[in-house]
């Protein structure tokens, strides 16, 4: 079953507002990884997270590795057109060598 | 090559036939793993490769499903006796080495059984 859970399971915005969705576990990860899918495409890296109380930002993206490595958020801002898509979060727990996913978040980006 | 290539990218099958999927890695890429991704919903680890290291299997659903890699090169995940709940995208992942490199996806291969 789902060991991390995403918030929220979608949103609908207007094009220029800014998105902010996270990700939570009940168990401690060591690397967090954010995710864009693309209809019937494989997902793409957008930002990896390796120390907790990390930020780090990727052009309009910025995600944080949670202080407790209980979670981590992922801000989008001045959405456009092309950040539809789903987002998923990914975790690796300490020793693991495989990354859990979350179900991700689906963006929808209104005109 | 540069990318994750998977093949094929869409496949539709009988009920109760196998089939086999493959994945190319990227090129030195030594760690090399399958998702399952059912409609809506998010990816489902099955199966890790390392170097000539022993597999980590502990995510294949079943003992119908199976998958071998030779070294660091191209890897088969093999459905036998396919199901209708097998129906899925099946995605490949390649890595420079096992632990928090993340991933680089292939395009997956759509799995339809009818």
């Amino acid at each position: 079953g789902q060991q991390l859970n995403q918030s929220p399971q979608s949103m609908f915005i207007q094009e220029g507002e800014d998105v902010s969705m996270n990700c939570t576990s009940s168990s401690i990860f060591n690397t967090w990884l954010w995710y864009k899918q693309d209809p019937g495409e494989g997902p793409v890296l957008l930002i990896a997270l390796y120390k907790a109380g990390e930020l780090t930002s990727n052009g309009r993206l910025t995600a944080q590795f949670g202080i407790t490595r209980k979670d981590s958020f992922l801000n989008i801002s001045a959405s456009i057109p092309s950040d539809v898509g789903i987002y998923f979060c990914a975790g690796q727990r300490p020793g693991g060598q495989n990354f859990v996913f979350g179900p991700g978040t689906r963006l929808s980006v209104l005109p | 090559g540069a990318g994750v290539s998977q093949s094929p990218s869409n496949k539709v099958t009988e009920k109760g036939k196998d089939v086999e999927l493959r994945c190319d890695p990227i090129s030195g890429h030594t760690a090399l793993y399958w998702y399952r991704q059912r409609l809506g919903q998010g990816l489902e680890f099955l199966i890790y490769f390392q170097g000539n290291s022993a597999p980590d299997k502990s995510g294949l659903p079943s003992d119908r499903f199976s998958a071998e890699r030779t070294g660091e090169s191209v890897s088969t995940l093999t459905i036998q006796r396919t199901q209708q709940e097998d129906s899925a995208v099946y995605l490949c992942a390649s890595t420079r080495g096992g632990g928090g490199y993340g991933y680089t996806f292939g395009s997956g291969t759509r799995l339809t059984v009818v």
